[in-house]
């Protein structure tokens, strides 16, 4: 599976924007980009997914690099909710399926 | 849409007992469902992908005698922690694929987990 780098930990302050960055220099033409999160002792939630294009959700925007080998999650105004650990992870689509969590972000909001 | 439940959320046992996980697709079917377990602090390792029908594929160093998986019906996957020791304690997570948009999606749906505390 291919791997994603993420850094360990981001704070942001609440109402403003958080870009919370994923490196992914070894994908190959057919992995999905996928972000998940998961709050505080619950399982995790799909964010959003992309393959080349930026895609919107109602919960977050991902860029993507014109290269692929990078992605930006981007949550336009963060909340006290929005506190939990972001994993950007790769998945063929098709493929095996499974989803390999590495150690992602934990994302802090200060009210 | 797309709920998944886990019965039950927290269970305490004694070591040698066994105990069983449920995860249920609540409005979707799932013909492939999938067991994590996640350590404190760590992040959640895959243990099986189990298919509706078929014998469950376990990830490497995971015995499959010891946590056996069920999945008998598109809605419906067991985990069954066999002989439980203090060193299974974990949060075990399940997650299900939609059967339906198979093939437009591969977004899985997880199940808010399962504390299991063996003393």
């Amino acid at each position: 599976d291919a791997k994603t780098t993420q850094p360990n930990s981001m704070e942001s302050n609440e109402e403003e924007p958080v870009h919370l960055p994923c490196n992914h220099s070894t994908i190959s033409g057919t992995d999905y980009i996928h972000w998940y999160r998961q709050l505080p002792s619950q399982g995790p939630e799909y964010v959003i997914h992309g393959l080349t294009s930026n895609v919107n959700n109602r919960m977050a925007s991902l860029a993507i690099a014109e290269d692929r080998k990078s992605s930006t999650l981007i949550l336009h105004r963060a909340t006290l909710r929005d506190a939990a650990v972001y994993y950007c992870i790769l998945l063929i689509q098709g493929g095996s399926e499974k989803l390999v969590f590495g150690k992602g972000t934990k994302l802090t909001v200060n009210p | 849409g797309a709920v998944v439940s886990q019965h039950p959320s927290r269970v305490i046992c004694k070591s040698g007992t066994s105990v069983k996980i449920e995860c249920r697709s609540l409005d979707f079917q799932a013909t492939t469902m999938f067991w994590y377990r996640q350590f404190p602090k760590k992040s959640l390792m895959l243990m099986a992908t189990s298919n509706e029908g078929s014998k469950a594929t376990y990830e490497q160093g995971v015995e499959k005698d010891k946590f056996l998986i069920n999945h008998a019906s598109l809605t419906l996957s067991t985990l069954t922690v066999t002989s439980a020791h203090p060193e299974d304690s974990s949060f075990y997570i399940c997650s299900a694929r939609d059967f339906l948009r198979q093939g437009f999606t591969d977004t899985q749906y997880f199940g808010p987990g399962t504390r299991l505390t063996v003393l």
